[in-house]
């Protein structure tokens, strides 16, 4: 099951730096998945998806990595930006069952 | 250009009081859902529907009932609201299930005191 508390481990960066954000999954058998972003008093929003058969995914300014062996998954977001403060969240699929999400990372981007 | 509408954002109601909340969605997606989000806590599944009149539990469907007579619309009804239903609810919808993004309102803020 996953692991549950009252506060989202937090990630501060300096502006400009590069991002890592991870995620440890819970079903070996899932097979696709999805990184969100969630800004304050906001819905999630995609913003990278990534298939159990491959073990990198680029985007723009993004970059998903899956590891299977050890059921992790990173975010990696280049030159982070102001507005990329938010909280960020995993979320797996096991073969079109319903997604089961993490509990999240808050990012703070310091100027 | 709406994709997912929630209503309301803000509720507060009485232990025991009932309140539906409203969703909508425009992309013509079969697959719709409601989740609860807890401070520091992921996503939690409380119903979902595969397409109009068919709609199935999630993880945490006590408290809650839902409905789907249309495409378009999902709501969630809560009778007999409790302080444990403190929270902040998202509807989603999705094209299909196990691949492509869910597509989410921005959500509905309830307390219950």
């Amino acid at each position: 099951g996953e692991s549950v508390g009252l506060h989202l481990p937090t990630l501060s960066v300096q502006e400009g730096d590069n991002s890592i954000i991870n995620c440890a999954y819970s079903n070996s058998a899932s097979d696709y998945f999805i990184w969100y972003k969630q800004e304050s008093g906001k819905g999630p929003q995609f913003i990278i998806d990534i298939r159990s058969n491959m073990d990198k995914r680029q985007g723009q300014r993004v970059t998903v990595l899956l590891n299977k062996t050890v059921k992790h998954l990173s975010l990696q977001i280049a030159a982070t930006q102001p507005g990329d403060s938010a909280v960020y969240f995993c979320a797996e699929n096991n073969y079109g069952q319903n997604f089961v999400f993490g509990p999240g990372t808050r990012l703070s981007v310091l100027p | 250009n709406a994709g997912v509408t929630q209503t309301p954002k803000f509720r507060i109601l009485k232990i025991g009081q009932s309140m539906t909340l409203q969703c909508a969605q425009d992309m013509n997606h079969n697959y719709m859902y409601w989740y609860r989000q807890d401070p520091g806590m992921g996503l939690k599944l409380i119903y979902y529907s595969v397409g109009a009149g068919i709609t199935d539990k999630g993880e945490v469907p006590n408290g809650y009932n839902v409905s789907r007579s249309t495409t378009e619309d999902f709501p969630l009804r809560l009778e007999l609201a409790a302080p444990s239903q403190t929270s902040v609810y998202f509807c989603a919808s999705s094209l299909s299930t196990g691949e492509g993004e869910l597509f989410f309102g921005e959500g509905s803020r309830l307390t219950v005191l």
